[in-house]
């Protein structure tokens, strides 16, 4: 099974500041890696799918990098709307995993 | 437009069996090439997949409940359903049902909330 793990669990970060999240996996997952955003009372939505591609409906101060191990999820400039918890998730092979969780809370 | 609706009883007691549904609009189970599959999350905690069915019935499982896990589809309703045998308090979370490609991100469901509770 494929460990994916996030740091930091949490992330305080004043409104217009970058946030920057990392995910790594155990093994490589070469670049099937998504990360999703999920606020509260809310079901997970895709963000980020093939490392870096963004998914619709999100702007382009969201963006995500990395191959094989490491990854990143960067938000240039915090939004209101951004403060959230962010999952990655591999799809490289099964078992299919996910992160524990960054959550991006107001500073 | 693709969309997931969970259904589920909402309470169940220990020992039992939790049965969830979800109906799938704006796509054919039976005819797309795409894996069905089920999700949950405890309150307040991360996600774990639980199981995935592809369109042509191959399934995979994750390890640590497969022993309790039964997925089954209705192409008949586009309904597809998880049975999760034996439960208990550690049970108790909201269930995603969610659609997938081959070595792709997860399209979910709103989820639904089951609790394991006498």
């Amino acid at each position: 099974e494929i460990v994916m793990t996030q740091s930091p669990a949490t992330l305080s970060v004043s409104p217009g500041e970058r946030a920057t999240l990392s995910c790594r996996a155990s093994q490589s997952v070469s670049t099937n890696l998504a990360w999703y955003q999920q606020k509260p009372g809310q079901a997970p939505r895709l963000l980020i799918y093939g490392a870096s591609t963004r998914a619709t409906g999100f702007p382009a101060r969201f963006s995500g990098s990395g191959s094989g191990t490491e990854f990143t999820l960067t938000i240039s400039s915090l939004q209101s709307e951004d403060f959230a918890v962010y999952y990655c998730h591999q799809y490289n092979s099964w078992p299919l995993t996910f992160g524990g969780g960054t959550k991006v809370e107001i500073k | 437009q693709l969309q997931l609706q969970e259904s589920g009883p909402g309470l169940v007691k220990p020992s039992e069996t939790l049965s969830v549904t979800c109906t799938v609009s704006g796509d054919s189970i039976s005819s797309s090439s795409y894996y069905w599959g089920w999700i949950r999350q405890p309150p307040g905690k991360g996600l774990e997949w639980i199981v995935s069915v592809y369109y042509s019935g191959n399934t995979f499982y994750n390890a640590s409940l497969k022993s309790r896990v039964i997925i089954s589809v209705d192409t008949s309703k586009n309904q597809f359903s998880l049975r999760l045998s034996s439960v208990t308090a550690a049970d108790t979370a909201v269930y995603y049902c969610a659609r997938h490609p081959p070595w792709g991100p997860f399209y979910w469901g709103q989820g639904t909330l089951a609790t394991v509770s006498s």
